[in-house]
């Protein structure tokens, strides 16, 4: 069966510092990846998607990016965050046609202090 | 623009049913999903409708209309779990799949 790790759980980060953001996923080959955030209480944002190894779709400008060095391995990276970066972070995956449903990771809670 | 409309808030009580409509107006269409995302937790997948009707899973039901740009998710019998934020998001707006999100209808049950 697939599944999807993501993490840290959480993170507190102080404005300037970098971010480095984990996603992977198993049990499956050529997923479309994806980036979202969520402020609390809102909808979700697309940041970045994915269809391929070095494969970035970038949504959103920003101070944010995205890299797929392997084929089921997403990260989400910034030189330096600002204080508008924190937010729920989510990861999922989406075969390429069939099931539509996305399956996401269980989210990254960052602050930015 | 692309947008989907959704109520931000419904509630309802123990036992009873409740519909959280969704009315969409997208580029492109392929069909529209329905997630639910527990307050702290990542959303989850509930459902996907691509042709008219209803679709039945269990407790739930999602219903489509194209010609109206419409669907809606019934919810039977409530639960206190079923105390969640409820997205109704439309596949194929972009390409690959990208879902077009709704803003979310935060459901609250009453005992």
């Amino acid at each position: 069966s697939q599944t999807i790790h993501q993490w840290p759980a959480t993170l507190v980060q102080p404005v300037g510092s970098p971010l480095s953001l984990e996603c992977t996923v198993e049990g499956t080959s050529n997923p479309n990846l994806y980036w979202y955030r969520q402020a609390a209480g809102r909808g979700l944002q697309l940041l970045f998607y994915s269809v391929g190894i070095g494969q970035i779709s970038s949504e959103v400008p920003q101070n944010l990016s995205a890299s797929r060095p392997q084929d089921r391995q997403f990260i989400l990276s910034s030189k330096k965050l600002l204080l508008s970066d924190s937010g729920f972070y989510l990861c999922a995956w989406s075969r390429d046609q069939g099931n539509p449903g996305y399956t996401f990771g269980s989210g990254t809670r960052l602050t930015v202090v | 623009g692309q947008s989907l409309e959704q109520p931000s808030e419904v509630t309802a009580v123990e036992g009873a049913i409740v519909q959280i409509n969704c009315t969409y107006q997208t580029s492109g269409f392929y069909g529209l999903s329905w997630y639910q995302q527990h307050d702290g937790g990542a959303p989850t997948f509930l459902s996907y409708n691509a042709l008219d009707g209803l679709e039945e899973t269990g407790r739930f039901s999602s219903f489509l209309s194209r010609s109206d740009s419409y669907g809606y998710l019934l919810l039977q019998e409530l639960q206190m779990k079923d105390s969640a934020s409820y997205f109704c998001a439309v596949n194929g707006a972009g390409s690959n799949y990208q879902l077009i999100w709704g803003a979310g209808t935060k459901l609250i049950i009453k005992p």
